[in-house]
């Protein structure tokens, strides 16, 4: 199975800050690459797409980048609205893994 | 307007089976993958698997063979799974999700105590 590694697992942040929250993938994944966005109690919500499209209706502070087999999600200037779970997902190859997630939160 | 509507919440027995629906309206039921994702209390995103609601054809997480079942029902654009042998380790939100991620269930809250 492919192994997502996401980093940090935790990420405190003040309003205002550019962050940045990376997935490395230990097999070669293309731009088969989602990210999520997960609040408390809700379903997650698809933020980027093929590593680096927008998905639709998310704020363009939102951005999906790729160098080699690390994929990054970075938000230029964090909201308070923007603190949620992010989660990465492979969808190159059966079975698609996720990452292990990263919580976003006010420092 | 696309939307995936999950059936309800459960509370079974340990060693018993657990089936629930995940609704699609909106699009064309049988266009898209449905996959099935696992979420544990506290914990992070597991992929089980994924049904294509025109052939039948499935793909199963190996750690899932065995435990979970995908199933469809074209004629009301309907997806199924059902989980068999269910210990306290199934206890999770099961949600269900188009292929392309873009619209996901409600989930489904599945709660296995004696």
């Amino acid at each position: 199975d492919i192994q997502m590694t996401q980093s940090p697992s935790s990420l405190p942040a003040s309003l205002g800050d550019r962050v940045t929250i990376t997935c490395r993938a230990s097999q070669d994944i293309g731009n088969y690459l989602r990210w999520f966005q997960q609040k408390p109690g809700k379903s997650p919500r698809l933020m980027i797409y093929g590593a680096t499209n927008l998905a639709a209706g998310v704020p363009s502070r939102f951005s999906g980048s790729r160098s080699g087999s690390d994929y990054s999600l970075t938000i230029s200037s964090l909201e308070s609205e923007d603190m949620a779970d992010y989660y990465c997902l492979q969808s190159k190859e059966s079975p698609f893994t996720f990452g292990s997630g990263t919580k976003l939160e006010i420092k | 307007q696309v939307q995936l509507q999950q059936s309800g919440a459960e509370l079974v027995k340990p060693g018993s089976s657990v089936k629930m629906s995940c609704k699609a309206s909106g699009y064309t039921f049988t266009s898209y993958y449905i996959y099935w994702i696992k979420q544990r209390p506290g914990q992070g995103l597991e992929w089980i698997g994924r049904i294509g609601p025109g052939s039948g054809d499935t793909n199963y997480n190996e750690k899932f063979k065995g435990k979970a079942t995908f199933t469809v029902d074209k004629s009301s654009s309907t997806a199924y799974m059902q989980l068999s042998s269910l210990t306290p380790e199934d206890t999770a939100v099961y949600y269900c999700a188009r292929g392309t991620s873009d619209y996901w269930g409600q989930g489904v809250m599945v709660t296995v105590s004696s």
